[in-house]
């Protein structure tokens, strides 16, 4: 079946380490986005992508970097820069010719816990 | 700023007991508003997409309306399985990402 992966699930982080979130499609999708979710808040966007080689910073992108090196994937890292990066991370892609339909396909989540 | 903002924060419903959750925003350029449910620790899954004043979608005992400056979500008959976070979110003119509401989660009891 056609979908977006995202490992781990859960993910605990020391302060001061880096870790990497992993996002996968098979849904031949080029436009991929990353968001944060906080409880109480909207989802924000911190990246996206809309081709192979390119990316744009969204609304909270300090503190994160991104790759998009291949059309299926669209890591997510978390530096050391992020001062608060306890929450909630998904993936989301949307298809050729769908931008403007809202319509998102979004991967079940990664959960970050800064220790 | 574009701003959207839902509300209740929280709604609990006994089963077949109807209600609407609000959505309401101020921007620059309506381009769509896209409603969304999301089930704990889950991503977000896609319902429907609304594009003008006066537009109305169903699915089930779901139905989404809009008009200039607010969105509403009718559900009629409601059902514990329809339990979760409904999330509304809009995209404009400016740019093609889209700017989302906090939410309703909304409770059914049987």
């Amino acid at each position: 079946d056609g979908g977006i992966t995202q490992s781990p699930k859960y993910l605990f982080r020391k302060e001061g380490q880096n870790v990497t979130l992993s996002c996968e499609q098979n849904l031949n999708h080029d436009a991929m986005y990353w968001y944060r979710q906080d409880p109480g808040q909207g989802l924000r966007l911190i990246y996206y992508s809309q081709i192979v080689n390119d990316f744009q910073k969204g609304d909270i992108a300090e503190g994160y970097s991104v790759s998009r090196e291949k059309k299926e994937s669209f890591p997510l890292t978390v530096t050391s820069a992020q001062k608060n990066p306890t929450a909630f991370y998904l993936c989301a892609s949307i298809g050729p010719g769908r931008m403007y339909t809202g319509e998102l396909f979004f991967g079940e989540g990664s959960r970050l816990t800064v220790l | 700023e574009d701003q959207v903002t839902q509300s209740p924060e929280a709604l609990r419903l006994q089963e077949g007991e109807s209600s609407s959750l609000n959505c309401s925003y101020t921007v620059s350029g309506l381009r769509g508003l896209f409603w969304y449910r999301q089930d704990p620790g889950k991503g977000p899954e896609f319902l429907f997409t609304l594009y003008s004043a006066g537009e109305e979608k169903e699915k089930e005992r779901l139905k989404a309306t809009l008009t200039k400056k607010e969105s509403f979500l009718h559900i009629t008959a409601p059902k514990p399985e329809d339990s979760a976070t409904y999330l509304c979110a809009v995209q404009t003119y400016n740019n093609n990402d889209m700017r989302f509401g906090a939410g309703t989660r909304l409770t059914v009891k049987p």
